[in-house]
C-alpha cells in the first residue's frame, strides 16, 4: 500500500454535471499531482499542487480545477462533464516536486 | 501527446520465460522510470534509472538506458502469473511525468 487514498472508487455522472474527486496524500507529503488515464492509454498529467498552490498544469481546460488543503489533502473538480472525461483519475503524492511519487488506486469516472 | 512510447503494445509469454519491453522517448531526460499497473488500478513504481546510468537491477527486473538512442528497455526474468499487468515508462521534469501508452503483459500458467 502506498498510503495515498482516493474517493470515491467508482462513480457515474451525467454529461453537463460537476464532479469532485478526493485524495489524501501519504503522511508527510506536501505535493499532490493528478493524472487522467483514459482506457488503453497512459496517464496524462492534469496539474500539481505544492503547499496549497498550483505548481504546474498540463493541457487540460479550465473546467478542470483543483484545491490542496492545509493538511495536504486535495480535490479535483471537473465542471460541465463531457463523455470524453470518462477515465481513471489518479492522485499521486510526494515530498516536494521531485520526490519519489506514490500513486493512489484511482477513481473511475463514467460520464453518460 | 505522450513523451514515451512502449513497444510492443501487448506481450503474451509462458510462466518462467523472460519478458522484454522497450520504451522510446523524444527529448533529453534526467531520469526514466518504469511503473506497473494491475488491471486499471494504481501505478506501482518499479525502478528509476538516471541519465548517467546504463543499467540497473532490482530483483527480477533489469532496466537499460541508451540516451544516444533515446530508448530504454525493461526485462522481467523468470516471469510469474503475478507479473501480468501493464507496464509504463515515464519521463519528466520535476513536477510532471509523461507516460507512454504502456505494454500489456500476460503471463500464462
Amino acid at each position: 500500500e502506498t498510503g495515498v487514498t482516493q474517493s470515491p472508487t467508482h462513480l457515474i455522472k451525467t454529461r453537463g454535471q460537476q464532479v469532485t474527486l478526493r485524495c489524501s496524500s501519504q503522511s508527510g507529503h506536501n505535493t499532490v499531482s493528478w493524472y487522467q488515464q483514459a482506457l488503453g492509454q497512459g496517464p496524462q498529467f492534469i496539474f500539481q499542487y505544492y503547499r496549497e498552490e498550483e505548481n504546474g498544469r498540463g493541457n487540460f481546460p479550465p473546467r478542470f480545477s483543483g484545491l490542496q488543503f492545509p493538511n495536504y489533502s486535495s480535490e479535483l473538480n471537473v465542471n460541465a462533464l463531457e463523455l470524453d472525461d470518462s477515465a481513471l483519475y489518479l492522485c499521486a503524492s510526494s515530498w516536494g516536486a521531485a520526490g519519489s511519487i506514490y500513486f493512489g488506486e484511482g477513481s473511475w469516472l463514467t460520464v453518460v | 501527446s505522450q513523451q514515451g512510447e512502449e513497444d510492443p503494445q501487448a506481450l503474451s509469454i509462458q510462466e518462467g520465460e523472460n519478458a522484454t519491453m522497450n520504451c522510446s522517448y523524444k527529448t533529453s531526460i534526467n531520469n526514466l522510470q518504469w511503473y506497473r499497473q494491475n488491471s486499471g488500478r494504481g501505478l506501482v513504481h518499479l525502478i528509476l534509472i538516471r541519465s548517467n546510468e546504463r543499467e540497473k537491477h532490482s530483483g527480477r527486473l533489469r532496466v537499460t538506458l541508451d540516451t544516444s538512442k533515446k530508448s530504454s528497455s525493461l526485462l522481467i526474468t523468470a516471469s510469474r502469473a503475478a507479473d501480468t499487468a501493464s507496464y509504463f515508462c515515464a519521463t519528466g521534469s520535476d513536477y510532471k511525468l509523461s507516460f507512454g501508452a504502456g505494454t500489456t503483459v500476460t503471463v500464462r500458467a
